[in-house]
């Protein structure tokens, strides 16, 4: 079965830094391109950045471009999301997400910015 | 950056009825390896999404086929054939086709 673990967000100040993980299971992590995808409360989705299956194409939404960084570690199943200069806009719950097809999400991670 | 619009934003339908969503692109989905990277998602309350359609009208494993996609180049549609009330929800189109990747607003269903 199929499964992705999002974990690390929390409260944060604004400026702060903070760092997701999600641990990846019951698929060869090693062969898909992964995902960030944030929903702020009560809103729809925004894509915020993409790895491919071996780090070598790497994009991100303008809104995060420069701030956030996204990585992964194929030996360890984790895909990461560093976040830097936090501002209380990136509030949001974030889901990590199989492949270009999106084909499977984790249950996702809150991230609150705020003093 | 694609934008993409979706249509409408609400919609109230009936158990057994029939309805469409529109997802239009501002610029072709279509990839230069041939394909088109415009996937569907149903969001159900406090759930995360999941993935139903993919590339236009491929139906993901374990969906009712009473859904279905279709289009090409800038617009594409959902099909659900006989709204069934596990189908409530937020539906949204998505291109992975251009970087940035970017999703529709979303179409709320609704009961009638």
């Amino acid at each position: 079965e199929v499964q992705l673990v999002e974990s690390g967000g929390g409260l944060v100040q604004p400026g702060r830094s903070l760092k997701l993980s999600c641990v990846a299971s019951g698929f060869t992590f090693s062969n898909y391109g992964m995902n960030w995808i944030r929903q702020a409360p009560g809103k729809g989705l925004e894509w915020v950045a993409y790895i491919s299956s071996g780090s070598s194409y790497i994009y991100y939404a303008e809104t995060v471009k420069g701030r956030f960084t996204i990585s992964r570690d194929n030996a360890k199943n984790t895909l990461y999301l560093q976040m830097t200069s936090l501002r209380s806009e990136d509030t949001a719950l974030y889901y990590c997400a199989r492949g270009r097809g999106m084909g499977y999400w984790g249950q996702g991670v809150m991230v609150t910015v705020s003093s | 950056d694609v934008v993409l619009t979706q249509t409408p934003p609400t919609l109230s339908a009936t158990i057994g009825q029939s309805v469409s969503i529109s997802c239009r692109s501002s610029q072709s989905l279509l990839h230069s390896n041939g394909n088109t990277y415009l996937n569907w998602l149903l969001q159900r309350p406090g759930q995360p999404p999941q993935l139903l359609i993919y590339l236009v009208s491929r139906l993901e494993s374990g969906v009712p086929n009473r859904f279905s996609g279709s289009g090409s180049g800038t617009d594409f549609t959902l099909k659900i054939s006989g709204v069934e009330a596990e189908d409530l929800g937020v539906y949204y189109c998505v291109q992975s086709t251009h970087a940035p990747y970017t999703f529709g607003a979303g179409t709320k269903l609704e009961l009638k």
